[in-house]
């Protein structure tokens, strides 16, 4: 099973709302991402843990607050976003770094 | 010059045809090399993964790594129109974070039935 499951599928937000998109695998791996895709783009990476521990940080605006509560999952938590921020939010999970990187399907948000 | 180049097309072929997709480098310290399908609106399937140079088989898709011309290639034979989708390779293991995947921009692949 090399399944990354993301919830919800859609998210419309307002400017002022605060939301957070989930990521769940159970997979064993250690290391957990978020990319964010914008379309006909390759996606860009946003965040990565390692082992609980956030290990990069691609100068990404505080308005996105990544979390990891244990091994299985990860959040990325949402406040005040622009418009400019709708896209495909796309997680991953690896079994450690260098190794193969298995995305979820995304959660399409859209900044309103 | 762009860390990884893939021709974007859109690349059209009839049903059946082998398919040759390809991406350049510039860092030759790159590892691994992987390949990725996404379907519209969907997130990205790992297709293949190599690491260094050679040639790798599985089912239909065969990805190639020549690290001497940083050149890398994935064949598809009997394309089918289920494989209609933008095709992502994708590269890591250049001896900063092997964390980040750096991603071609992909190529859009059409199979006409």
């Amino acid at each position: 099973d090399t399944e990354v499951t993301q919830t919800p599928k859609h998210l419309v937000m307002g400017m002022t709302n605060k939301k957070s998109l989930k990521c769940e695998q159970h997979m064993g791996h250690r290391a957990m991402y978020w990319y964010k895709q914008k379309a006909k783009k390759p996606p860009e990476l946003m965040f990565v843990y390692s082992y609980e521990k956030l290990s990069i940080n691609e100068s990404v605006p505080s308005r996105f607050s990544p979390e990891c509560p244990n091994s299985s999952l990860l959040n990325l938590h949402l406040h005040a976003l622009q418009p400019e921020d709708s896209a495909l939010y796309l997680c991953a999970s690896s079994q450690g770094d260098a190794s193969e990187a298995f995305f979820g399907q995304g959660t399409r948000l859209t900044v309103v | 010059q762009k860390e990884v180049e893939q021709d974007p097309g859109p690349l059209s072929v009839p049903e059946g045809a082998i398919v040759s997709l390809n991406c350049t480098y510039s860092n030759s310290a790159f590892q691994y090399f992987m390949w990725y399908r996404q379907y519209s609106r969907k997130g990205p399937e790992l297709l293949m993964y190599t690491y260094s140079s050679g040639n790798k088989e599985d089912g239909r898709f065969t990805a190639q790594v020549d690290k001497s011309s940083k050149y890398i290639s994935l064949f598809i034979r009997d394309s089918q129109p289920s494989d209609s989708a933008t095709y992502l390779c994708a590269m890591s293991g250049d001896g900063g974070s092997n964390y980040k995947l750096t991603f071609g921009k992909g190529t859009l692949l059409t199979v006409n039935p």
